[in-house]
């Protein structure tokens, strides 16, 4: 399976502004899925949308998708510090698991 | 609380040793999965099952083995044949299989270094 693409790999911004992650893949998918993990521990679930979906809200966070572009985006917005994780986008296909990327590492300066 | 277990969370292995790493769940899922993550990187597949007593090779099963004798274990070992084990392993699980994946539950992970 190939892995999704994220962009940036690193993202530094100040509390309180937005932050904006992108996710790109490259087949067709039932799903795409954002995960969070805090330095050397595991990763947790954040939200999934589903392939006829064009966006979903979850608190703080908002994702877009667009099959067309095959791309998603994570915003997240009035971010703190305790949002100083790496997220992750994850897609599932035909294939019965789940596609990684590779990571944005988001720090949010106090 | 249910959730999932992974142990140990630090293992030191000496070159050409084989080592175990534990993985329990009791949240009565059907799925289990094992992941590799190196520094900087994205998750990589080792090996998943979707019910007791099976399980299926992901992208990267070579030097890796398993067992699913329990619904609620999945323990994953590292032989000497993988060459480059040092690595941050993780598992996880899923209600059930099937091509609809969801939401997918973590343990806290095991670093493995080969000394």
């Amino acid at each position: 399976s190939q892995q999704g693409e994220e962009d940036p790999q690193a993202l530094s911004i100040q509390e309180g502004e937005n932050a904006t992650m992108n996710c790109s893949y490259k087949t067709s998918i039932n799903n795409l899925q954002w995960y969070r993990q805090n330095s050397g521990r595991g990763l947790v679930h954040l939200i999934l949308i589903r392939s006829n979906e064009r966006e979903k809200h979850s608190g703080r966070l908002r994702v877009t998708l667009d099959t067309s572009k095959k791309s998603s985006s994570l915003l997240i917005t009035a971010s703190r510090a305790a949002d100083t994780a790496s997220y992750f986008c994850a897609h599932s296909g035909s294939a019965r698991q789940l596609t990684f990327g590779s990571g944005t590492q988001l720090t949010v300066l106090p | 609380d249910g959730g999932i277990t992974q142990s140990p969370k630090y293992l030191f292995r000496k070159e050409g040793q084989n080592v175990t790493l534990s993985c329990e769940q009791n949240l009565n899922h059907d799925a289990m999965y094992w992941y590799r993550q190196d520094p900087g990187q994205g998750l990589r597949l080792i090996y998943y099952s979707q019910i007791v007593n099976d399980f299926q090779k992901g992208d990267i099963a070579e030097g890796y083995s398993v067992s699913r004798e329990k619904k609620e274990s999945f323990p994953l070992t590292v032989t000497s044949a993988q060459k480059n084990p040092t690595a941050f392993y993780l598992c996880a699980s899923r209600p059930r299989g099937g091509a609809n994946t969801g939401e997918l539950f973590f343990g806290e992970g095991s670093r493995l270094t080969v000394l």
